[in-house]
């Protein structure tokens, strides 16, 4: 069974920095694109990251691109969203999010919530 | 960036009845690869979303044949028949072949 199991999340202050995790079982993980997804509180879905599956190449939108870095550690089975210069905007439940062979999210986490406000 | 238009923005619905979501985009989502890649999500309440189909028509793994994904190009609809009770909640589609990727604003399956 598929799990993805995302840590890391919390209130910061606007402008301050935070890291997301998620911890992959059930598959091979090595074998798969991952991604970040985020969800504003009462919203819709938005596609903030995504990495290859070996690594070698990384995904983002404009409203992140330069602020946040996706990346993974292949032989820990986890992945990760380094957050910056965090805004009042950012502040949404982020999903880790599994690639399959021809779809964005085959399997997503059960989100880990991020709240940015002084 | 893409825009991904879905209507109606509510649908309700009785159970047993169809529900159709209609999902237009703003340019056509044809890759240079000849895919397409245009997927539909549900979120039921309180849980995160789940795929329900990928490239317009393709059922993910476990989902029912009551789900029904058509369209081309620009225009895509979902088809749910025989609406059960774990049907409700929130449908997205969503669009991977242009960066950057987009989401539809969501369609709430809810009861009449």
């Amino acid at each position: 069974e598929v799990q993805l199991v995302e840590t890391g999340g919390g209130l910061v202050q606007p402008g301050r920095s935070l890291k997301l995790s998620c911890v992959a079982s059930g598959f091979t993980f090595n074998n798969y694109w991952m991604s970040w997804t985020r969800q504003a509180p009462g919203k819709g879905l938005e596609w903030v990251a995504s990495i290859t599956n070996s690594g070698g190449s990384t995904y983002y939108p404009d409203s992140v691109k330069g602020r946040f870095t996706i990346s993974r550690d292949n032989a820990q089975n986890t992945l990760y969203l380094q957050m910056n210069s965090l805004r009042s905007e950012d502040t949404a439940t982020y999903y880790c999010t599994r690639g399959g062979l021809a779809s964005y999210g085959d399997d997503w986490g059960q989100g880990v919530m991020v709240t940015v406000s002084s | 960036d893409v825009v991904l238009t879905q209507t109606p923005v509510a649908q309700p619905v009785t159970l047993g009845d169809q529900a159709s979501i209609s999902c237009r985009s703003s340019q056509s989502l044809v890759h240079s690869n000849g895919n397409t890649y245009l997927e539909w999500y549900l979120q039921k309440p309180g849980q995160s979303p789940q795929l329900l189909i990928y490239k317009v028509s393709n059922r993910f793994s476990g989902v029912p044949d009551r789900f029904i994904g058509s369209g081309s190009g620009s225009d895509f609809t979902l088809k749910i028949s025989r609406v059960e009770p774990e049907d409700l909640g929130v449908y997205y589609c969503f669009q991977a072949t242009h960066d950057p990727y987009t989401f539809g604003a969501g369609t709430k399956l809810e009861l009449k």
